[in-house]
């Protein structure tokens, strides 16, 4: 079964740095991978994904990921963190299931905080 | 286009009470799977539904059930309530089974006292 791991469960950074949330994952098959981002209160956004193709993908917001199976990785980066990034942020991957159907399995997520 | 909408938003139970939680999909999707996240940790899987029938099932006891209904909409039921069923239910709707790309709900957030 595929499986995920999220170094960091808090990040801080200062507004305008650069932010790096880390993500590792596990998979017997080539991977669907995800970024998801919960605001407090809130459900799931999905800010970005990896399929196939081009191993760099850019999502909403201004984050990107790069998918690096050399070292099962798939960190979310932004160039120049805002006030409004504060939330949660999930990394997620596609599990398919025997007899049909897929599920996602999470991280733990990383509670990422901006500062003045 | 209408997204993934949960009710009720908020909901308080005792234990060993009953619980039914509703959730309609996204515009032209059939398939609903439902997420358990408990505070501090990422979702995890309920079950999935599709073509009103149990198609896949996470590691959680009978307690927890669910119905598909022909419009697709969905309801998940949770039996004998403990107090670590208090979580953020959500729900997230695809296109078909095999369909990666899944749409969450805002959630209903449950606490059993």
């Amino acid at each position: 079964a595929q499986s995920v791991t999220q170094l960091g469960s808090h990040v801080s950074v200062s507004e305008g740095a650069l932010v790096l949330l880390r993500c590792n994952y596990s998979s017997s098959v080539p991977p669907y991978l995800f970024w998801y981002v919960q605001y407090p209160n809130q459900g799931l956004q999905l800010l970005l994904k990896y399929t196939t193709g081009a191993t760099l993908v850019k999502g909403i917001n201004g984050f990107e990921a790069e998918f690096k199976k050399s070292e099962t990785s798939f960190h979310l980066t932004k160039p120049s963190a805002h006030m409004s990034d504060a939330a949660e942020y999930f990394c997620a991957v596609s599990d398919h299931l025997t007899g049909g159907g897929n599920k996602l399995t999470f991280g733990t997520g990383t509670q990422l905080k901006v500062e003045l | 286009d209408a997204g993934v909408t949960q009710s009720p938003t908020h909901l308080i139970k005792t234990r060993g009470q009953q619980v039914t939680l509703r959730c309609s999909p996204k515009s032209g999707h059939d398939t609903v799977s439902w997420y358990q996240q408990a505070l501090g940790q990422g979702p995890q899987f309920i079950f999935q539904y599709y073509e009103e029938e149990e198609r896949q099932r996470g590691n959680f006891p009978d307690r927890f059930s669910g119905h598909q209904f022909p419009n697709y909409s969905s309801e998940l039921n949770v039996n004998a309530l403990l107090l670590g069923d208090s979580a953020l239910y959500l729900c997230a709707s695809s296109l078909g089974t095999n369909s990666y790309e899944q749409y969450f709900g805002p959630g209903t957030r449950l606490t059993v006292t």
